[in-house]
């Protein structure tokens, strides 16, 4: 299986902080890539597709990078309704495996 | 717009068959461009993919190796929806149960990351 290490495990920032999360594969994996946001009690939303591709109605705060093994997600300019658990999945092959999740917490 | 909705019992007995339904609007299981996941989140094991159904011509599954003796994905396309099938429980099947697509990218093989999702549905283990 694929091994997706995330980093961190937790953070937190203020309002209108640039922050970046880490997904590392334990192999290549292209740009077969997805970050996704979620909040306590509903399903995971995802805001990035193929690595860099911003989901439609995704604020444009939020974008992706890299490919290969390693991936980012940046949000550029922290707002409150950003506090929530962050993951990367990797759909390069079988078993799909995620990242072990980053929970972002805002001051 | 698409829409998965989610039903099945919430508590399930150890040893027993949990079963649980994903109903489709918007699109259609036999879609040749789309691809219907079985993923559960729990404390211990955090986000794992379980499986998926798809129509290529033919229907295809693939499975999670760790559930792969036990879990079976239907598609029935009378009532456009799939079905997750996760026989020989035990406590450790407790988790909240999604159901998701993926869309294919357009002439090619690959496939977008899991785009819609359905509401998720908390199944218990227990006697």
């Amino acid at each position: 299986d694929i091994q997706m290490t995330q980093s961190p495990s937790s953070l937190s920032a203020s309002v209108g902080d640039r922050v970046t999360i880490t997904c590392r594969a334990s192999q290549g994996i292209r740009n077969e890539l997805g970050w996704y946001q979620q909040k306590s009690g509903t399903a995971p939303k995802r805001l990035i597709y193929a690595a860099s591709s911003l989901q439609s109605g995704v604020p444009s705060r939020f974008s992706g990078s890299g490919s290969g093994t390693e991936f980012t997600l940046t949000i550029s300019s922290l707002q409150p309704e950003d506090s929530a658990t962050y993951y990367c999945l990797q759909h390069d092959s079988y078993p799909y495996t995620f990242g072990q999740g980053t929970k972002l917490e805002i001051e | 717009q698409v829409q998965l909705q989610q039903s099945g019992p919430g508590l399930v007995k150890p040893s027993q068959t949990l079963s649980l339904t994903c109903a489709i609007s918007g699109d259609s299981v036999s879609n040749n461009s789309a691809a219907w996941n079985w993923i559960r989140q729990s404390p211990s094991r955090g986000l794992e993919w379980l499986g998926r159904t798809y129509y290529r011509s033919q229907w295809y599954n693939h499975y999670a190796i760790s559930v792969k003796s036990r879990i079976t994905i239907n598609p029935d396309t009378s009532k456009n929806q799939f079905s997750l099938h996760l026989y020989s429980v035990t406590p450790e099947d407790t988790a909240v149960y999604y159901c998701a697509r993926e869309e294919r990218v357009p002439a090619t093989a690959l496939y977008y990351a899991l785009d819609i999702w359905g509401q998720g549905t908390m199944i218990t283990v227990s006697s």
